[in-house]
């Protein structure tokens, strides 16, 4: 059936880096754009960056603007999230979302956890 | 950046009751609104795209409506597995933003 899943969570300290990665099945990975969007503690979702079909293109929030990094290889039909210069206020449970012509999110996986503590 | 603000916060209501919920948009979005509802403990599902249009799969009950700053969600007939907490979400402009959340909760 059609799948994210979401691998690469832990607790790390402030600075360090992580990558997170996510899997697609079910579908053709390589048509859709694809979005991670996080969710802190207690929070509502914010959206963290987007990349395009074809890796071309990609956005983010300000707020990681700089920092972390999305790239996909659409021959392993995977996505990935480079994130360095951690801070606290990144801790959050990040999921990846397919994205639909109408930038909704109407695939998601069960998210990652992310944790940065010293 | 677009700032989506959703109320109540909480809205308290009982099975069987129709619930609207709002959100309302800093600036005009046309009728580029979605909105998500999610389970404890569960990634956000996809209920409604571009302000009115059911996700495949939602139950009618569902339906969106609204333009240019004000849009309601309604559930017309609450069922036990509605109490959860719902999302909206703008897609004019980057960044793509989330509204604050509403809580159904039973009365």
């Amino acid at each position: 059936q059609v799948q994210l899943v979401e691998s690469g969570g832990g607790v790390v300290q402030p600075a360090r880096s992580l990558r997170l990665s996510c899997a697609a099945s079910g579908f053709t990975f390589s048509d859709f754009h694809i979005h991670w969007v996080r969710q802190a503690p207690g929070k509502g979702p914010e959206w963290v960056t987007c990349i395009s079909y074809d890796g071309s293109n990609q956005f983010y929030a300000d707020s990681v603007k700089g920092r972390f990094t999305v790239s996909r290889d659409n021959s392993k039909n995977t996505l990935y999230l480079q994130m360095n210069s951690l801070r606290p206020e990144d801790t959050a449970v990040y999921y990846c979302a397919r994205g639909t012509t109408n930038h909704a999110f109407d695939i998601w996986g069960q998210g990652t956890t992310v944790t940065v503590s010293s | 950046e677009v700032v989506l603000t959703q109320s109540p916060a909480t809205l308290s209501l009982s099975p069987g009751e129709r619930a609207a919920l709002s959100c309302r948009a800093s600036q005009n979005i046309k009728t580029y609104l979605a909105w998500y509802q999610q389970r404890p403990g569960q990634a956000p599902r996809l209920l409604i795209y571009d302000t009115s249009n059911r996700a495949t799969g939602i139950p009618a009950r569902f339906s969106g409506s609204g333009s240019g700053t004000d849009f309601t969600l309604t559930i017309s007939g609450l069922e036990a597995e509605d109490f959860v907490v719902y999302y909206c979400q703008q897609r004019l402009s980057w960044p793509l933003t989330f509204g604050g959340g509403t809580k159904v909760e039973i009365k």
